[in-house]
């Protein structure tokens, strides 16, 4: 079953308008979930991470995220969308009670409109 | 020293061909990992090691042989494939596995004549 599910595979905003990138996940215990991009061929690098203490996360290039456990999302939001943000963004979770994995969701490409 | 490195960045090999992916971490940390990552998919977990043994094999084929000579040096020796096992290939590591972040290296972009 898949455990992180990222809604829209592309989503576009314009440069300076808000972004937000959709993520809920599925488990009965709250995992820890993190938020990676990947530029083009490129490896991957984290943005944030939630651990089970602060609800809001804030992130490096002005990202953050907010865990709500009721509504099971961990929604990625940036302010003002800026040209270099343009990237695929991921959303991963990592099941402790089962083993040690991290599992990532399918992937949101973002573009940002000049 | 807070990178995991990867060696080759490309590389190229025929069906019959043996190599070896290397990535190494002087991060002190105590799990590795693969991951292999098809064009416009997310990246799919192939191996986990713990403090220098193989505690997860999702279902790999056995012509992806990892190897953890130590706790810095994570391989991958690859023989027999296949075109479709061209992809991007990821190592990354993390303080213990899956608790801390896993910081992940630039990849090594497999392609399979």
């Amino acid at each position: 079953a898949q455990s992180v599910t990222q809604l829209g595979s592309h989503v576009s905003v314009s440069e300076g308008a808000l972004v937000l990138l959709r993520c809920n996940y599925s488990s009965s215990v709250p995992p820890y979930l993190f938020w990676y991009v990947q530029y083009p061929n490129q490896g991957l690098q984290l943005l944030l991470k939630y651990t089970s203490a602060a609800t809001l996360v804030k992130g490096i290039n002005g990202f953050e995220a907010e865990f709500k456990k009721s509504e099971t999302s961990f929604h990625l939001t940036k302010p003002s969308a800026h040209m270099s943000d343009a990237a695929e963004y991921f959303c991963a979770v990592n099941l402790l009670y089962r083993d040690d994995k991290i599992i990532f969701g399918k992937g949101t490409r973002l573009h940002i409109l000049p | 020293d807070t990178e995991v490195t990867q060696t080759p960045k490309h590389l190229v090999m025929g069906m019959t061909n043996k190599k070896s992916l290397k990535c190494e971490q002087h991060m002190g940390h105590r799990a590795m990992y693969w991951y292999k990552q098809k064009a416009k998919k997310p990246p799919e977990l192939m191996f986990v090691y713990s403090y220098e043994k193989l505690s997860i094999n999702e279902s790999v084929p056995s012509r992806f042989s990892p190897e953890c000579p130590n706790s810095s040096l994570l391989n991958l020796h690859l023989h027999a494939l296949q075109p479709e096992d061209s992809a991007l290939y990821l190592c990354a590591s993390s303080q213990d596995a899956g608790l801390a972040r896993p910081f992940f290296g630039p990849g090594t972009r497999l392609t399979v004549l």
